[in-house]
């Protein structure tokens, strides 16, 4: 099992750009979760989804949207990339209240 | 909302000796989960230890224990015997099923070096 993954690893933006980040699990878990880790901080959520098809808010989602099409995978949307938004980002599947498995995380500079 | 915080931003132990990181959390729920994560230099999240709020017994994994302490609202890891690679970040994270989310809140880290 390869667990979670996210593509890219690595990405630099310019200001206004737009991207998708692609998180998939193998591992037939319902909970989904995309966090940002920023320096000094620990991870904070962006948004999750409890099943294929659903979508929530998390702490901190301005400048984000996501989409749950299939139930293993989960994508992150930035629309109009701004430098507040250079972070490392984190994607993390579960069965709650079992753990949370973390993917690699994506560092992401935005110009 | 809840929070959670690691009062202790850097810690140094030497190698073979134990070290304590310490975690408080504010909740006025009464079930739920804590759990310590490892992040080293790799940026992989590691889950060291899980506790469950309803379970008086201290979770405990080889090396890794906790002291969970309900009414103070504390949970502190012990690593014990500690080795060159349990340097790394820890961080500490609250659970529950408020809004049927799940979602782990975190601390701000503690940074563990090693000394040989």
């Amino acid at each position: 099992n390869a667990g979670v993954t996210q593509t890219p690893k690595f990405r630099v933006l310019k200001t206004g750009q737009s991207m998708t980040l692609l998180c998939a699990q193998d591992m037939n878990h319902e909970y989904m979760y995309w966090y940002r880790q920023d320096p000094g901080m620990g991870l904070r959520l962006i948004h999750y989804s409890v099943g294929e098809g659903t979508t929530a808010k998390g702490e901190v989602p301005d400048g984000y949207n996501v989409s749950r099409l299939k139930k293993q995978n989960f994508l992150l949307g930035l629309e109009s990339a701004a430098p507040s938004q250079t972070s490392v980002y984190f994607c993390a599947s579960s069965y709650p209240p079992g753990e949370q498995f973390f993917g690699p995380g994506t560092r992401l500079t935005v110009l | 909302a809840q929070t959670v915080t690691q009062s202790q931003p850097e810690m140094s132990v030497q190698e073979a000796e134990t070290v304590t990181l310490s975690c408080t959390y504010d909740t006025s729920e009464s079930d739920y989960y804590l759990f310590w994560y490892k992040q080293p230099p790799s940026r992989q999240m590691i889950l060291v230890i899980r506790q469950e709020a309803y379970k008086q017994q201290n979770a405990t994994e080889n090396r890794f224990s906790v002291n969970f302490q309900k009414a103070a609202k504390s949970f502190s890891l012990k690593i014990s015997d500690s080795q060159l690679g349990d340097a790394a970040m820890y961080f500490c994270a609250y659970s529950n099923s408020g809004a049927g989310s799940y979602q782990l809140t975190f601390g701000k880290g503690t940074k563990l070096s090693v000394i040989p």
